[in-house]
């Protein structure tokens, strides 16, 4: 069974904070995405990741950046939280021989910026 | 030209009738149209999905209908039941290679028992 898993399900942190949201997946996926889902926004994609070390910014990139350091593990950094960033996050991936194109999500991190 | 619209934002169904969710696109090079179901508590799920070479493609009590010349596509569930309440967002993407999805804005559907 296919797994994308969210380290944290709901986190508070402070305005300036410094934010780390990590994904973990099981399925060997090359690709993986971070979203931001909002009421009556949708999901928004922030960035996404086609290999180890590659990263592309998404449609709204400001504020935060990623890592990618080993292929199962995506990482959301937020440098100075600011309360705008307070959001549902959520991590997908997807494998790029996929023609489909399938994206297997995570449960979410609801994130809480004071 | 990168826009998915989804509409209604919000609907309420009595059991056993009909949820019809519609959405439009403006990218022309879209030719990938998937449909993901979240509950709460959980991320989004592919449900169902279609290409433009067929106009309508249906999974069990779902069907996705698809107007290519209208660039519109639309999500009906028949016989919906209280199960089937969560919120369901439309996508679209380009078919070949990598290319991300574009995601509407989402419909939160209750049916009621």
């Amino acid at each position: 069974d296919v797994k994308v898993t969210q380290s944290s399900r709901y986190l508070v942190k402070r305005t300036g904070e410094k934010v780390f949201l990590e994904c973990v997946q099981d399925m060997d996926h090359e690709n993986m995405f971070w979203y931001r889902q909002d009421p009556g926004l949708g999901l928004r994609l922030i960035y996404f990741s086609y290999d180890v070390k590659m990263k592309e910014k998404g449609d709204i990139p400001e504020g935060y950046s990623v890592s990618r350091e080993k292929k199962e593990r995506f990482s959301l950094i937020l440098e100075s939280a600011s309360t705008n960033q307070t959001s549902m996050y959520l991590c997908a991936s997807s494998f790029s021989g996929e023609v489909k194109n399938i994206q297997y999500f995570g449960a979410g991190t609801r994130l809480s910026v004071l | 030209q990168q826009q998915v619209k989804q509409s209604p934002q919000s609907l309420i169904v009595q059991k056993g009738g009909i949820s019809i969710i519609n959405c439009a696109y403006e990218n022309t090079a879209f030719d990938y149209f998937p449909w993901y179901q979240q509950f709460p508590g959980k991320g989004p799920a592919l449900l169902i999905a279609i290409r433009p070479d067929v106009s309508e493609k249906k999974e069990g009590r779902f069907t996705i209908s698809f107007n290519k010349s209208a660039k519109q596509f639309s999500l009906h569930i028949m016989d919906s039941q209280p199960g089937d309440s969560a919120t369901y967002f439309c996508a679209a993407s380009k078919d070949t290679g990598f290319q991300k999805l574009v995601f509407g804005t989402g419909t939160r559907l209750l049916v009621s028992p």
